[in-house]
């Protein structure tokens, strides 16, 4: 079975552009969320959806949102990008109902310049 | 969410036996105990979890204390390739099925050849 993707792996912006990462789950699985990982604050959840719903949110600014497509691939965008947003993005997926535990992607690493 | 304290770095050597402890105090009756860990340059990777009793899986086993205060991970033949950082997470159960995880800032795990 094909593990989580992300794509791209990795990206250069420059403040105040917009960007867009994309995850695919694992086959099978509804839920996907977010997070983002940087050396000051560590791993932070973003949200998380499931059946196309977003279920859950952490305490991000609205310039972070998400969606997710009926094939349960997502994407997340950030727009008016910071020097603050430079992070690892990182995206899981589990099956969602009755889901115990999480597989995680490889992540995005996002660089604002 | 309920929180879990853990020692910053700690260091072994290969094939050794390595005790990774976690203290949860404030623990509620129904978190499960899971531990994730994250290898250099990549995403989090599921370990192993556990609610009253020790576990064990092919990775790892987990050490519940009576009163469910503290839990430790044991990796009992650690090899170069288990030099990670490691997380100790509370994770309360949903009908809905595992939803986020509240990362701490984990215990950093160097082994020595």
């Amino acid at each position: 079975k094909a593990g989580v993707t992300q794509t791209p792996r990795y990206l250069i912006k420059t403040r105040g552009q917009q960007v867009t990462l994309s995850c695919s789950p694992i086959s099978g699985h509804r839920s996907v969320s977010w997070y983002q990982q940087t050396p000051g604050q560590g791993l932070q959840f973003l949200f998380e959806y499931f059946s196309e719903t977003q279920r859950n949110k952490g305490n991000f600014p609205g310039r972070f949102s998400g969606r997710q497509f009926s094939n349960s691939r997502s994407e997340m965008n950030v727009s008016t990008l910071e020097l603050g947003d430079s992070a690892l993005y990182l995206c899981a997926s589990s099956r969602g109902q009755g889901a115990v535990y999480f597989y995680f992607g490889p992540g995005t690493r996002l660089t604002v310049t | 969410d309920a929180k879990t304290t853990q020692p910053n770095s700690m260091e072994s050597n290969e094939e050794e036996p390595v005790h990774l402890p976690c203290n949860h105090s404030t623990i509620s009756g129904t978190d499960y105990i899971h531990w994730y860990r994250q290898l250099p340059s990549q995403g989090p990777e599921y370990v192993i979890h556990g609610l009253t009793s020790n576990v064990n899986n092919r990775m790892a086993s987990l050490a519940i204390a009576e009163d469910r205060k503290s839990s430790t991970l044991i990796l009992h033949r650690a090899t170069l390739r288990d030099a990670a950082v490691y997380y100790c997470i509370l994770n309360p159960p949903t009908r809905q099925g595992a939803q986020k995880l509240v990362f701490g800032q984990g215990t950093r795990l160097t082994i020595n050849p």
